[in-house]
């Protein structure tokens, strides 16, 4: 079975602090997405990476960078964290290979309050 | 118009029944299309994905796809207060690996 993990189910910061969310995947994909989710407003993408080092804006990337330094790990950073941030944060993986229709997988999200 | 367009519900139907839930998209060049079921404060997981004109059947679970008329659809046979959740409908878009969300229907079982 696919398994994402992220570091943390629940996580309370307080505005200007740098924040940073992890995700890890034990799948050897080479996609992976990070989304925040908002209600009303879905699933947005923040960035998503192809590859190690690799990485693309997604529809939202005002606020926040990304780090892949290794193939299963993606990293989502807050640099000055606001209270606008806060929101339900989802990273997701996928594997390009040939047949594949690029389902997604899921991590458990992570809850961010900034207060 | 929303690349992705879906009813938000929430959708009622008795326990036993079928339940139809149905996502209309935009872009001519979709190739691939998914269902997705999220429980309130859990991520989402996947059901089950299409990318052929017509049925899918996977257990209880049928996508149904029309490229045409620009709809796919998920059917739930038999349904159990168990599948009350929220439904994603997400597409992929041509030449990209990136998925599109629709804002999801929420499904309510009733026993």
């Amino acid at each position: 079975d696919v398994k994402v993990t992220q570091s943390s189910r629940y996580l309370v910061k307080r505005t200007g602090e740098k924040v940073f969310l992890e995700c890890v995947q034990d799948m050897d994909h080479e996609n992976m997405f990070w989304y925040r989710q908002d209600p009303g407003l879905g699933l947005r993408l923040i960035y998503f990476s192809y590859d190690v080092k690799m990485k693309e804006k997604g529809d939202i990337p005002e606020g926040y960078s990304v780090s892949r330094e290794k193939k299963e790990r993606f990293s989502l950073i807050l640099e000055s964290a606001s209270t606008n941030q806060t929101s339900m944060y989802l990273c997701a993986s996928s594997f390009p290979r040939q047949g594949s229709s690029y389902e997604q997988y899921f991590g458990p999200g992570t809850r961010l309050t900034v207060t | 118009q929303k690349e992705v367009e879906q009813n938000s519900g929430p959708l009622s139907v008795p326990e036993g029944a079928i339940a139809s839930l149905n996502c209309t998209y935009s872009d001519r060049g979709s190739q691939s299309f998914f269902w997705y079921r999220q429980y309130s404060g859990k991520s989402p997981e996947l059901i089950m994905f299409i990318y052929s004109n017509g049925d899918k059947e996977d257990g209880r679970f049928t996508a149904q796809l029309n490229k045409a008329s620009q709809y796919v659809s998920l059917l739930i046979r038999d349904s159990q207060p168990s599948d009350s959740a929220t439904y994603l409908c997400a597409l992929m878009n041509t030449g990209f690996q990136k998925l599109v969300f629709g804002t999801g229907t929420r499904l309510l079982v009733s026993p």
